[in-house]
């Protein structure tokens, strides 16, 4: 069974600020799929990353970037010079893909509040 | 170029009523995911569908609920005789066929219906 864990229920920040959002995961698979997703208040879902389980290289794109660290099945996700835009739920989740299935795993997810 | 396309976004039943969610994929996909969020929690899979077959329903609640997504129209999510512990949003995604690890997870989703039971 596949379990994503975000242990950080809500973080509030002040704008300009660096933010980490923490995600571990558990997975017998070899294979897997990790990803984290933006739930900004209108409510839709939005996709911001997926990693391979073969790929540990961290990703960087404009202010966002990603840490993975098999040795600690974490995926970090930072966030730098928070914006007030930033505000939402964030979502880390996992799709393992030994057994066939295709169905993501999600973690409960970490609002983000970024004061002006 | 139309995303995941739900309706209604918002509906309203009394205990008991019936509740039909409508998923329109993406153009080309013919993967149809649904995903249930309740009241500030993560998004928990009910049931993935492909034309005219049920793929993976082990998410999808044993009774009053069922899906399908038939070769012509959207896919549709079922709930008879709604109670009040079935509001929440419901979310739909899409992908194209499977064809190994490239396009894996590549999931679209659309902007949920939520479902409120009085």
């Amino acid at each position: 069974a596949q379990k994503v864990t975000q242990a950080q229920t809500e973080i509030s920040v002040v704008e300009k600020e660096d933010v980490t959002l923490d995600c571990v995961y558990e997975t017998r698979d070899t294979t897997y799929y990790l990803f984290w997703y933006k739930q900004p208040p209108s409510g839709e879902l939005v996709f911001l990353i997926r990693r391979n389980s073969f790929d540990e290289q961290n990703e960087i794109s404009g202010r966002y970037s990603w840490n993975f660290q098999k040795s600690t099945s974490s995926f970090n996700f930072t966030i730098t010079a928070s914006q007030v835009v930033d505000s939402a739920v964030y979502f880390c989740a996992l799709i393992a893909m030994d057994t066939g299935r295709r169905a993501l795993t999600f973690g409960s997810g970490t609002r983000l509040q970024v004061q002006p | 170029n139309a995303g995941v396309m739900q309706n209604p976004r918002h509906l309203v039943r009394r205990r008991g009523q019936e509740a039909r969610l409508r998923c329109s994929p993406m153009k080309g996909h013919s993967h149809v995911y649904w995903y249930r969020q309740l009241p500030e929690e993560g998004l928990k899979f009910m049931v993935y569908l492909q034309k005219e077959n049920i793929i993976d329903e082990s998410g999808m609640p044993k009774e009053r609920f069922s899906a399908e997504f038939p070769k012509e129209g959207p896919s549709i999510l079922r709930i008879q005789q709604v109670v009040r512990g079935d509001s929440a949003a419901y979310f739909c995604a899409s992908s194209p066929a499977p064809t190994g690890h490239s396009n894996t997870g590549e999931l679209f989703f659309g902007e949920g219906s939520r479902l409120t039971v009085l």
